[in-house]
């Protein structure tokens, strides 16, 4: 069966400091992967997703990016947080071109930057 | 562009009690619309998917309906139970490789 793994579940941060949030998927090969902010009032907003290694779509500018070193591997990066970067960022994953396209969802990182 | 809106922002029912959900969207020429549940500080989970073809989907006690040319999907929930308490997001997919666009969600309480 298919695991989405995403960490750290909490991170608070200063203003200024580096990013780094991890999501990795077992169970299946060359998946589509997202990453997902969700802040207070807002909905939920698609950040990045990607559909192949090296393969980065960027749906919002902002001071964050997106890397896929490995087919089963995203991960959210920023050189300097700031405090409108504070939200709740869930990764997610879906088949490539299956009939069946739920969308799986990590269990979430809360980061609150201060 | 896509937008997704969801009435109400929050619900109150009494246990037991029938419900229904709504979800509106702005462009009709959707592939598919999913119904998701997050539980506070948690991840989504999918519940049901309606593909574009499709008038509805059910799963136990949840009923999604879809009805394209009106842009609106609703979610039924029979016999609510207090476990049901959650956020349930609604979100469509304009075709097969573009990003789901979700609303809002609304927020669900069912009262013991």
């Amino acid at each position: 069966s298919q695991t989405i793994h995403q960490w750290p579940a909490t991170l608070v941060q200063p203003v200024g400091s580096p990013l780094s949030l991890e999501c990795t998927v077992e169970g299946t090969s060359n998946p589509n992967l997202y990453w997902y902010r969700q802040a207070a009032g807002r909905g939920l907003q698609l950040l990045f997703y990607s559909v192949g290694i090296g393969q980065i779509s960027s749906e919002v500018p902002q001071n964050l990016s997106a890397s896929r070193p490995q087919d089963r591997q995203f991960i959210l990066s920023s050189k300097k947080l700031l405090l409108s970067d504070s939200g709740f960022y869930l990764c997610a994953w879906s088949w490539l071109g299956a009939t069946n396209e739920k969308l799986f969802f990590g269990s979430g990182t809360q980061l609150s930057v201060l | 562009k896509q937008e997704v809106t969801q009435i109400p922002a929050a619900l109150s029912v009494p246990e037991g009690e029938n419900l229904v959900l709504n979800c509106s969207f702005t462009d009709s020429a959707i592939y598919n619309l999913q119904w998701f549940r997050q539980d506070p500080g948690k991840g989504l989970t999918s519940l049901l998917l309606i593909q574009s073809s499709q008038r509805e989907q059910t799963s136990g006690r949840l009923n999604a309906s879809l009805d394209k040319s009106s842009g609106r999907s609703t979610l039924y929930i029979a016999a609510s139970q207090p476990g049901d308490s959650a956020t349930y997001l609604c979100a469509v997919r304009n075709s097969g490789n573009t990003p789901l666009v979700f609303g809002k969600g609304t927020r669900l309480s069912v009262i013991a």
